[in-house]
């Protein structure tokens, strides 16, 4: 039972450069979210998605993008990566809408740009 | 403007002892509260607490909301090395549904 997974774990890049994070869920969750988490800010939420090709903005959006093309996937884009981008992206799963479940998160994604 | 304040930030203590973690919100509409544990990576739950005074237990791991003061507490007892984590409160957002407001976390460090 794998539930949510992200890809890649770790990454690196360089200012400009583009990048797109999956995340891979095999509960048949329909609400599938992309949170950041930075040091003494808790996670904050960028975008999700309530159903296969839907999507909408979080708390901060700004420079990410993403898509939801298949129910059991939800990709995060970085078009041109900014130092301030350099964060820990969650991605998680829940069944729900109201917040009476618990949301299911990835391992994470640690990312890095110099 | 809604906000989650988790303290305290950090706390180191030693196996067998006992701690409490607090969590305080200002949230409009406020319906639920959650707690999340947080070793190295992913976040996992623990707690939902929707209402007050009714206490959630799990083991040594216990869990209380006070909707007329506006806090939650978190307490585990007899600590372990094994709790050594960071615990994440969250409460969900009622302007937009599909987002909560967590709080920094408090990283906990349990020494043998």
């Amino acid at each position: 039972n794998a539930g949510v997974t992200q890809t890649p774990k770790f990454r690196v890049l360089k200012t400009g450069q583009s990048m797109t994070l999956l995340c891979a869920q095999d509960m048949n969750h329909e609400y599938m979210y992309w949170y950041r988490q930075d040091p003494g800010m808790g996670l904050r939420l960028i975008h999700y998605s309530v159903g296969e090709g839907t999507t909408a903005k979080g708390e901060v959006p700004d420079g990410y993008n993403v898509s939801r093309l298949k129910k059991q996937n939800f990709l995060l884009g970085l078009e041109s990566a900014a130092p301030s981008q350099t964060s820990v992206y969650f991605c998680a799963s829940r069944w729900d809408r109201g917040w009476s479940t618990e949301a299911f998160f990835g391992q994470g994604t640690r990312l890095t740009v110099v | 403007e809604d906000k989650v304040v988790q303290s305290p930030l950090s706390l180191v203590v030693h196996e067998g002892d006992t701690v409490t973690l607090n969590c305080s919100y200002e949230v409009t509409n406020f319906r639920s509260l959650l707690w999340y544990k947080q070793e190295k990576k992913a976040p996992t739950f623990l707690f939902m607490l929707t209402s007050s005074g009714i206490e959630k237990k799990s083991g040594r791991l216990s869990s209380i909301l006070d909707k007329k003061e506006l806090f939650s507490i978190l307490n585990i007892t007899a600590t372990q090395t094994g709790d050594s984590a960071i615990y994440l409160c969250a409460v969900p957002l009622q302007y937009n549904n599909n987002d909560m407001r967590f709080g920094a976390g408090t990283r906990l460090t349990v020494k043998p």
